[in-house]
């Protein structure tokens, strides 16, 4: 399997405009996470959905913030508009059925708004 | 909620030396605790996942240990090398659903002075 599969890896944009990240899941995996990592904050979990479905969605940081599951294998993160403090590493990782519920993550998508 | 804590935030001790990393969470209620490993600028890597009912997991040079009812676990790395140098996360996956969410610590940056 290729793992998780993020894109872009790096987005560079200017405040106001709107930015849209991708993550592929692990195939048959079904519970996807998004996390955003910045040296201030750390690691934080933004939303996670478990077979396609938002289950808690409180660390979303304001209403710019949005994420859809449309089916198992896609998920996107967007931010609308976006601002030079939402400039951070954001992260997608899943997780299967299996009884280890091990978590995977994608490599990320380092984003920059200036 | 689950609050996360790594000790100690940074770590450098010379090639050769055994080491402890310790992680503490506040919910004992847990399924089971993954540690990570990140190097600059990548995404995360498993490296151990310990089941709620497991005392401790090996792999390698690496041993975790878990403590649920103290709320900790501990990572321990013998014979550490410089290839060792990386940031360290732990994550416990809160409760038993299949919907769990999982909350990081913010990490112990590790360097492997040769």
């Amino acid at each position: 399997d290729a793992g998780v599969i993020q894109s872009p890896r790096h987005e560079v944009t200017e405040m106001g405009q709107e930015v849209t990240l991708r993550c592929k899941p692990i195939s048959g995996h079904n519970s996807l996470f998004w996390y955003r990592q910045t040296m201030m904050r750390g690691l934080e979990l933004l939303i996670y959905f478990n077979n396609n479905v938002p289950i808690d969605d409180s660390g979303m940081p304001e209403d710019r913030f949005s994420a859809k599951m449309p089916n198992a294998s896609f998920s996107t993160l967007k931010i609308q508009p976006s601002e030079p403090r939402d400039s951070a590493v954001y992260f997608c990782a899943s997780r299967g059925l299996d009884n280890t519920g091990e978590l995977f993550f994608g490599e990320g998508s380092r984003l920059t708004v200036l | 909620k689950q609050e996360v804590t790594q000790i100690p935030a940074a770590l450098s001790v010379p090639e050769g030396e055994n080491l402890v990393l310790n992680c503490s969470f506040t919910d004992s209620a847990i399924y089971n605790l993954q540690w990570f490993r990140q190097d600059p600028g990548k995404g995360l890597t498993s490296l151990l996942l310990i089941q709620s009912s497991q005392r401790e997991q090996t792999s390698g040079r690496l041993n975790a240990s878990l403590d649920k009812s103290s709320g900790r676990s501990t990572l321990y790395i013998a014979a550490s090398q410089p290839g060792d140098s990386a940031t360290y996360l732990c994550a416990p996956r809160a409760g038993y659903s299949s919907a769990s969410k999982i909350i990081f610590g913010s990490g112990t940056r590790l360097s492997i002075r040769p």
